[in-house]
């Protein structure tokens, strides 16, 4: 079965610092991978998403994530911190087999900004 | 222009009551979820229409009762809820039902069981 893993449930960097917010997916077929925001008491908003066509994907609000197949990573970083960045940040799995949309989230990671 | 609006915002309810959660979208996509997310948890998949059919139901309870009336909006139908069925839950759509297929996602309706 799919599963995804975010390693650090609480990260926290200083603004305008490089983040780094790791995603570890389980699967022997490369999946399609998505990262998800959840600004507080708001729904989840696509970041970016993996499909096969570039394994460098630039997303939205200066976000990109780099597949690594080797290392069955899909970490998300962005240069430079800023405090509207602050939110929960799911890494998510979908099954290229499945004909359902079922996609599996991960357990997700708090991102703080120190000013 | 992605986007999918749910009501209400907020809903405190009895466990007696009967009451609805409403859903709707004009992006013309043909697939619709239910998602429940506790508190600092990820969100958990409970229901799957695609093209008005009830595609996929992950063993939720019955007294959650979901109805996609047409191809815009879906509801979901609470009654004789317990208080662990506190939540925010996300409604969100699809193009197709489809793995690779992005899901849109609303901003959910808080719901407090008391």
């Amino acid at each position: 079965a799919q599963s995804v893993t975010q390693l650090g449930s609480h990260v926290s960097v200083s603004e305008g610092a490089l983040v780094l917010l790791r995603c570890n997916y389980s699967s022997s077929v490369p999946p399609y991978l998505f990262w998800y925001v959840q600004y507080p008491n708001q729904g989840l908003q696509l970041l970016l998403k993996y499909t096969s066509a570039a394994t460098l994907v630039k997303g939205i609000n200066g976000f990109e994530a780099e597949f690594k197949k080797s290392e069955t990573s899909f970490h998300l970083t962005k240069p430079s911190a800023h405090m509207s960045d602050a939110a929960e940040y799911f890494c998510a799995v979908s099954d290229r087999s499945s004909s359902a949309s079922k996609i599996i989230f991960g357990s997700g990671t708090r991102l703080s900004i120190r000013p | 222009d992605t986007e999918v609006t749910q009501t209400p915002k907020h809903l405190v309810m009895g466990m007696t009551n009967k009451k609805s959660l409403k859903c709707e979208q004009h992006m013309g996509h043909r697939a619709m979820y239910w998602y429940k997310q506790k508190a600092k948890k990820p969100p958990e998949l409970m229901f799957v229409y695609s093209y008005e059919k009830l595609s996929i139901n992950e063993s939720v309870p019955s007294r959650f009762s979901p109805e996609c009336p047409n191809s815009s909006l879906l509801n979901l139908h609470l009654h004789a809820l317990q208080p662990e069925d506190s939540a925010l839950y996300l409604c969100a759509s699809s193009l197709i039902q489809g793995a690779g297929n992005t899901i849109y996602f609303g901003e959910g309706s808080w719901l407090t069981v008391v």
